[in-house]
């Protein structure tokens, strides 16, 4: 157990609509990483978020956005949905934002679009 | 741009025997630092093992233990005496020292799909 919560498990959506997907970090950790993993592939970073700002992108659009709050819990929204965005969402806590920093992973989010 | 090249697709083995999993990396950092995790069907990804650009010992843990070549770019995972538990897919990831603006992002390889049999 990383310590590291996701909410919900599972969801199914229609194209267009629009999704929120939620991450409680480690204790005591103030980054969160954000990864989409499609069937059969590595994991994809999205996005970082570090003491509450948007820290660093992947190659997503912009209808693609986060929050990470005061206590360092952290929302990943997705508007207007397409197929292709089915996938496991995985949110990741670590103590910081450097490269040394290890990286604890949630169970995931696994996202059906219609 | 880095790139993390994990060849074996799909691998399977009786169980008791040895397994390695390759990994090759490509990065223009000279400081950065390397990973391998267990993806179980549950899909959590669970952290095994971190390695740094100046550490080439090789690491043991148990029935795991990882070859780090620098100068092959490879960072190789072996199971000894392999167990139906051990059975899920394995990821090795490259962090990236820095980004824009700031921050750090995982790397990751495709997986490898280990497959453990009685």
């Amino acid at each position: 157990e990383t310590g590291v919560t996701q909410s919900p498990t599972h969801l199914i959506k229609t194209r267009g609509q629009q999704v929120t997907l939620r991450c409680s970090s480690q204790s005591g950790h103030n980054t969160v990483s954000w990864y989409q993993q499609a069937l059969g592939q590595g994991p994809q970073f999205i996005f970082q978020y570090y003491r509450e700002e948007e820290n660093g992108r992947g190659n997503f659009p912009p209808r693609f956005s986060g929050l990470q709050f005061p206590n360092y819990s952290s929302e990943l929204n997705v508007n207007a949905l397409e197929l292709d965005d089915s996938a496991l969402y995985l949110c990741a806590s670590s103590e910081g934002d450097r490269a040394r920093e290890t990286q604890y992973f949630g169970p995931g989010t696994r996202l059906l679009v219609l | 741009a880095q790139k993390v090249t994990q060849a074996q697709t799909e691998i399977s083995v009786v169980e008791k025997e040895d397994v390695t999993l390759d990994c090759v990396y490509e990065t223009r950092d000279t400081t950065y630092y390397l990973f391998w995790y267990k993806q179980p069907p549950s899909g959590e990804l669970v952290f095994l093992i971190r390695r740094n650009s100046f550490d080439e010992q090789n690491e043991i843990s148990g029935r795991y233990s990882w070859n780090f070549q620098k100068s092959t770019s490879s960072f190789n995972f072996t199971i000894t005496a392999s167990q139906v538990v051990d059975s899920a897919v394995y990821f090795c990831a490259l962090s990236e020292a820095r980004l824009t603006g700031g921050g750090n992002k995982l790397t990751f390889g495709t997986g490898t799909q280990l497959k453990v049999e009685l």
